[in-house]
């Protein structure tokens, strides 16, 4: 079974761009989790969709933005890039709201 | 106060060894406990769940003290593959969702 795939691998953009990052859940699993990681943390959680809705919101800017589609896949939407978001974007998956996590391979953003 | 906290390491330890990792969390609301393991420049992947009674896997025991909230995972027979950050996990879910609140992760470096 395919585990949670996100596209693109790799990102590379200038201050003030915009950016759109997708990630696509397990088959079955509902819920959608965004995780930022800048190198020596641990994820930072931003956003979590669970049946289309926003179940939670973590303390990101407004630049910040997510949806979740029909068919439970998801995007993520950064505008005005900062350098400071330079980082890897974590996707996980999970059965309902609270449920076990399951992460993509992520998507490394450059800001430059 | 760090909502979870870890000794960020490094921990360098001979094969064979036992190596026991603690981490604490702020939140005694705090709902579900998890384990991750994160290779460099890789995602994190789910270790095992910790539940009150604690639980084990092999060579991995993960123990929950919710009174002094804290959370231990102790690993046995350390082999060079277990080489990998080690990322203490809370669910605060509070409102029923699954925010997840990582620790900084603990660095171990499994010597032959």
């Amino acid at each position: 079974d395919a585990g949670v795939t996100q596209s693109p691998t790799h990102l590379i953009k200038t201050r003030g761009q915009h950016v759109t990052l997708r990630c696509s859940p397990i088959s079955g699993h509902k819920s959608v989790s965004w995780y930022q990681q800048v190198l020596g943390q641990g994820p930072q959680f931003i956003f979590q969709y669970y049946e289309k809705e926003e179940r939670g919101r973590g303390n990101f800017p407004d630049r910040f933005s997510a949806r979740q589609f029909p068919n439970y896949s998801s995007e993520l939407n950064v505008n005005a890039l900062l350098l400071g978001d330079s980082a890897l974007y974590l996707c996980a998956s999970s059965l309902s709201a609270p449920g076990e996590q399951f992460f993509g391979p992520g998507t490394r953003l450059t800001v430059l | 106060r760090k909502e979870v906290e870890q000794d960020p390491g490094p921990f360098n330890v001979p094969e064979g060894a036992t190596v026991a990792f603690n981490c604490t969390y702020s939140n005694s609301a705090s709902q579900s406990f998890f384990w991750y393991r994160q290779d460099c420049r890789k995602e994190p992947k789910l270790l095992m769940s910790v539940y009150s009674s604690g639980n084990e896997d092999g060579r991995f025991t993960a123990q929950l003290n919710r009174a002094s909230q804290y959370i231990s995972l102790l690993i046995r027979d350390s082999k060079l593959s277990d080489s990998a950050t080690y990322l203490c996990v809370v669910n605060m879910n509070p409102s029923n969702t699954g925010k997840l609140i990582f620790g900084q992760g603990t660095t171990l470096q499994v010597k032959p």
